[in-house]
């Protein structure tokens, strides 16, 4: 199975300030088409996870765009340009290229 | 409105099956497949399997392969999750996703979760 590790595991924020979430995966999640397969979603408090980021860098339908992502080999980042109230959660990496999909640990960004 | 509804709570003693629904809504059921997830206390989400509704044809993860069958009722537009041989340690919130199934590639529908407490 492919391990996804996050880091770091807690992130207090102050709002308005930049923020930053990387995932490191155990071996290349780029797939033959060229896109890379892995995704992140938010989990706010009490609810479902929602989809941010797929393939890497592409945003979810309905997602503000201080939310972007990068890659860099197996290196991946979820920046958060100016943090808002309402990006409180837990923020999770998966990986798509191969079943059984895989999770990272998950980030808890908390509003200093 | 395009949504995904699971069934409730359910409290299970140790040996015993479960079976979740998942019924869907606000966009053609055979168009997509439904997978299945679970989140267990203090753990990392885990995928289980899923099932491509458009062709009845499911796959599981090799965890579960041996305990867990998913199936659906198109005439109900509903997937469902069976999980025998309950243990304390599938104690966990179990949800269904909806993610294309040509690509395979992110789950863009949720559903609000089904918590299964297994305890004797």
């Amino acid at each position: 199975d492919i391990v996804l590790t996050q880091s770091p595991l807690s992130l207090p924020v102050t709002p308005g300030e930049p923020a930053s979430i990387s995932c490191r995966s155990g071996q290349s999640l780029l797939h033959s088409n060229g896109y890379h397969y892995l995704d992140w979603y938010l989990q706010r408090p009490g609810q479902s996870p929602q989809l941010l980021i797929f393939l890497g860098s592409y945003r979810a339908s309905g997602v503000p765009d201080r939310f972007s992502g990068s890659t860099s080999g197996t290196d991946f980042t979820l920046k958060i340009s100016r943090v808002e109230a309402e990006d409180v959660g837990i923020y999770f990496c998966m990986q798509a290229l191969q079943t059984p999909f895989t999770f990272g640990q998950g980030t808890k960004l908390d509003i200093k | 409105q395009v949504q995904l509804v699971q069934s409730g709570t359910e409290v299970k003693k140790p040996g015993a099956s479960v079976k979740v629904s998942c019924k869907a809504s606000g966009y053609t059921f055979t168009n997509y497949a439904i997978d299945w997830l679970r989140q267990a206390p203090g753990q990392r989400l885990e995928w289980m399997g899923w099932i491509d509704v458009g062709n009845d044809r499911a796959d599981y993860s090799e965890k579960f392969q041996d305990r867990v069958t998913i199936t659906i009722d198109t005439s109900a537009n509903t997937a469902y999750m069976q999980l025998r041989g309950l243990r304390s340690d599938d104690t966990a919130i179990y949800y269904c996703a909806r993610m294309s199934a040509m690509a395979r590639t992110y789950f863009d529908l949720w559903g609000q979760g089904s918590l299964v407490t297994v305890s004797s």
